[in-house]
């Protein structure tokens, strides 16, 4: 099947700082989306990339998609409590509108 | 957010017992997924459902089935629940058009 690796697993930090984390795969993507989940609730869609090198910011995150086609990186600025939660990668070949799940990242905020 | 609501929300049940899982979505999205959650995992495909009638199966069908008999319903069953089903089974929709999916609250159920 297909490998996808998401890093770091968790991540503990302090208000203000910023935040980085990403996805490699050993296969090409068309799609590149990034969803937090919070405690007790469903994946939420933070930002969607669909085209190789692209790059989209949406308010303090920004993502992008590798110009390989087998990576992607969302980073966080200047952190706040309520960014706390379970951060995932999600890619698609696009073919049969199926996402893959990274295995997340935990993100911790200390105030 | 696309409507989606999903029922129970929580249940435990023994294990033998038949369970079904009901998602419902007022969008009139084409495709439906049902995924379960457990920690170091992320979150695995079931099934999935690409029209009424249109199912196909996860990376981890063994042990459940579906049907989708109307759009907006899609119906995860357990035919026999087993401790290692005991997860938190989350639904999720998609128009087609793109490859975004949302996400309904979860299920979270317990198997004794």
């Amino acid at each position: 099947g297909q490998q996808l690796n998401q890093s770091p697993q968790s991540m503990f930090i302090q208000e203000g700082e910023d935040v980085s984390m990403n996805c490699t795969s050993s296969s090409i993507f068309n799609t590149w989306l990034w969803y937090k989940q919070d405690p007790g609730e469903g994946p939420v869609l933070l930002i969607a990339l669909y085209k190789a090198g692209e790059l989209t910011s949406n308010g303090r995150l920004t993502a992008q998609f590798g110009i390989t086609r087998k990576d992607s990186f969302l980073n966080i600025s200047a952190s706040i409590p309520s960014d706390v939660g379970i951060y995932f990668c999600a890619p698609s070949s696009g073919a049969t509108n199926k996402l893959i799940f990274g295995t997340g990242t935990l993100l911790a905020v200390q105030p | 957010d696309a409507g989606i609501t999903q029922s129970p929300r929580h249940k435990v049940t023994e294990t033998g017992t038949p369970v079904t899982l009901r998602c419902h979505q007022t969008e009139n999205h084409r495709y439906m997924y049902w995924y379960r959650q457990d920690p170091g995992h992320g979150l695995r495909l079931i099934h999935y459902s690409y029209g009424v009638k249109d199912t196909d199966k996860g990376e981890v069908s063994d042990g459940y089935s579906v049907s989708r008999s109307k759009t907006e319903d899609f119906l995860l069953t357990l035919e026999s629940a087993t401790s290692s089903q005991t997860s938190v089974y989350f639904c999720a929709t998609t128009g087609g058009n793109t490859d975004t999916q949302y996400f309904g609250p979860g299920t979270r159920l317990t198997v004794l």
